[in-house]
């Protein structure tokens, strides 16, 4: 059982580049998620879905976009990279409850220079 | 919206001294409460939980939580602690009748145990 797959694992990008990070998940579940992670600031929830076709915004949205076309995968699109970006991402799913607790994956460090 | 202040940021311990790590919410209502671990180079995982029910609740690897409501607290305690439980902690509440689009996390605590 694979759990929550990202891709990749490391990126550097120049500032003005675009890529995706891909997230997919083998759990059948319904809620995907994506967060940033910074020294000192914790997590922050960027963009959420709670099942295909039905996203909306977290936290801290600007500068990235999704989608959920599919149960299974949750890609993160930076348009135009920042180096305001770089963090270290995670993609989470839950079946969607509220007592539902995260699964996440193994992370994505993204450097902008 | 939800905050949680995770007062600690960096937690130094000697193996077998005992942790209490503080976690407060901003205000009261019915929550979950969760408590992740995220050992180094890893994601994070879940450690313990509470919804409802006796306020003290037992995770994984020895640790615990109470939740006091009065006092809008969920501190994770250990009675003693291990080299291996060197890891970040972060808190987390949502309240209840929530999406999970609105589940907030506290800004973690780095826990260095030195053997």
């Amino acid at each position: 059982n694979a759990g929550v797959t990202q891709t990749p694992k490391f990126q550097v990008l120049k500032t003005g580049q675009s890529m995706t990070l891909q997230c997919a998940q083998d759990m059948n579940h319904e809620y995907m998620s994506w967060y940033r992670q910074d020294p000192g600031m914790g997590l922050r929830l960027i963009h959420y879905s709670v099942g295909a076709g039905i996203t909306d915004q977290g936290e801290v949205p600007n500068g990235y976009n999704v989608s959920r076309s599919t149960t299974e995968d949750f890609p993160l699109r930076l348009l135009s990279a920042a180096p305001s970006q770089t963090s270290v991402y995670f993609c989470a799913s839950s079946y969607g409850q509220e007592d539902s607790p995260l699964h996440f994956g193994n992370g994505t460090r993204l450097t902008v220079t | 919206a939800q905050s949680v202040s995770q007062h600690n940021h960096h937690v130094i311990l000697s193996e077998a001294a005992s942790l209490e790590l503080g976690c407060n919410y901003s205000y009261g209502g019915t929550v979950n409460l969760f408590w992740y671990v995220q050992y180094p180079g890893q994601h994070l995982q879940l450690l313990l939980k509470y919804f409802s029910g006796d306020p003290l609740v037992k995770g994984i690897k020895g640790f615990e939580a109470e939740f006091i409501k009065s006092k809008f607290s969920f501190n994770l305690r250990k009675p003693s602690v291990q080299w291996s439980d060197t890891a970040e902690y972060f808190c987390a509440v949502i309240d209840r009748g929530s999406t999970l689009g609105r589940l907030y996390f506290g800004r973690g605590t780095q826990l260095t145990v030195w053997p």
